[in-house]
């Protein structure tokens, strides 16, 4: 168990860039999640895959936010043309999902975004 | 909708001290509640859960029950250590869309 991986852990880049992120989650986990954390906030939920299927979008924050897992391993964050408020950090979770409504998440350390 | 509030930090405490953060929650059906904790420089990690009412969560001498009267989860230690130093986030949810508060800060001296 080598725990999630996200990369990069820092990304600098000017408004109106695109910027990707991944996550690598545990490999027997069936489930991933991307949360955004503001400084002095807790993680806000954006979206959710089981397998390579994205169960929920509607929490993305606009259209310029998408995520994919095409192989329901790793999964991508893209933001498009990126905002000064966009800067924060995004969390990436994985769980092995069995039914159970307690499941416990996995957290990765990060990508911290800084938009100038 | 749902929500958390937990109390303000920072919370800074001597060694040994008893540790109560407060945390509230507002939800429509019956949610399990966690404690996740944020250790300086690492990712957040579950601390405890409890995933009905009257539950006890415990771990690493922390605890919280999950009060439906007062709709609350308070973490509570008897004696907190420096390496407890920490954020720790109250969070509300399930099958893993959870909802979590601002975090608290906790600072513990020596």
């Amino acid at each position: 168990d080598t725990g999630v991986s996200q990369n990069p852990r820092h990304k600098i880049t000017k408004r109106g860039q695109n910027v990707t992120f991944r996550c690598d989650p545990i490999s027997e986990h069936n489930r991933l999640y991307w949360y955004r954390q503001t400084l002095g906030q807790g993680p806000e939920f954006l979206t959710y895959f089981q397998n390579e299927a994205q169960l929920e979008k509607s929490r993305l924050l606009s259209d310029r936010f998408s995520a994919e897992r095409p192989k329901g391993s790793f999964s991508t964050l893209e933001i498009q043309r990126t905002e000064q408020g966009d800067s924060a950090m995004y969390l990436c979770a994985s769980s092995t999902h069995s039914g159970a409504t307690n499941e416990k998440l996995f957290f990765g350390s990060g990508t911290q975004l800084s938009v100038l | 909708g749902d929500s958390v509030t937990q109390m303000e930090g920072p919370v800074t405490l001597s060694e040994e001290a008893f540790l109560t953060i407060n945390c509230t929650y507002t939800a429509t059906g019956y949610p399990s509640l966690f404690w996740y904790v944020q250790y300086p420089g690492e990712g957040l990690q579950l601390l405890l859960k409890a995933t009905k009412a009257d539950d006890k969560g415990s771990n690493k001498g922390f605890e919280a029950t999950y009060r439906k009267e007062t709709t609350s989860f308070h973490l509570e230690k008897g004696s907190v250590q420096v390496s407890d130093s920490a954020v720790y986030f109250c969070a509300l949810g399930s099958q893993g869309n959870l909802i979590f508060g601002k975090g608290t800060k906790l600072s513990v001296k020596p």
